[in-house]
């Protein structure tokens, strides 16, 4: 099935460092999404992601889809410690199917 | 807004009872609603698609009746695991497709199922 690869699996960083996250796969998706899951939590979307060459931000954080449609990253300036938590990617595959398919997620530890 | 509830938030429950979890759009008409499973440390894995007012489609190797999905109205989905047993203890999220426009997914906050 497809598969989307999300890297890195963790990061571990200092306040007000910026940082970048990306999803890349062997197939073509018509959307990218960005979600963020704090403990306990369900998904919270941060960024969609529809044309390709797209880019979007939402405060300080940036999403580009990317031009060939398989892949897409995400950058968070000026990290602060509420930005903890675990980054998922998404993608709707092209071909019309209404299902998601998820990276395995980007753990961020940001320290004081 | 898009924004996706559910209830209970949290519950436990003995081996051999069932549970009703219950996911709503609360600003928004979804006729089509997700429900995902998923633990520790890892992603979310897609269990079935609810579509309102016909059968769900479950994803290969989800028992349909040991997870029965009903999705009576354009904003209310339930998800019953019956006959529970430990092994159904999990963090099951519900997703409802925003169809206004873009067809997102927003996500409710959880159920933390523990099976004792």
């Amino acid at each position: 099935g497809q598969q989307l690869n999300q890297s890195p699996q963790s990061m571990f960083i200092q306040e007000g460092e910026d940082v970048s996250m990306n999803c890349t796969s062997s197939s073509i998706f018509n959307t990218w999404l960005w979600y963020k899951q704090d403990p306990g939590e369900g998904p919270v979307l941060l960024i969609a992601l529809y044309k390709a060459g797209e880019l979007t931000s939402n405060g300080r954080l940036t999403a580009q889809f990317g031009i060939t449609r398989k892949d897409s990253f995400l950058n968070i300036s000026a990290s602060i410690p509420s930005d903890v938590g675990i980054y998922f990617c998404a993608g709707q595959p092209r071909g019309g199917s209404e299902k998601l398919v998820f990276g395995k997620g980007t753990k961020l530890t940001v320290n004081p | 807004g898009a924004v996706v509830s559910q209830h209970p938030s949290r519950v436990i429950c003995k081996s051999g009872t069932s549970v009703k979890i219950e996911c709503r759009s609360l600003d928004f008409q979804a006729t089509t609603m997700f429900w995902y499973r998923q633990f520790p440390k890892q992603s979310l894995m897609l269990m079935a698609t609810s579509n309102e007012g016909s059968k769900a489609t479950y994803e290969q190797g989800v028992e349909k009746d040991k997870f029965l999905i009903n999705h009576a109205s354009l904003t209310l989905s339930t998800l019953t695991v019956t006959s529970a047993h430990p092994e159904d203890s999990s963090f099951y999220i519900c997703s409802a497709r925003d169809e206004r426009g873009t067809d997102t997914q927003y996500f409710g906050p959880g159920t933390r199922l523990t099976v004792l």
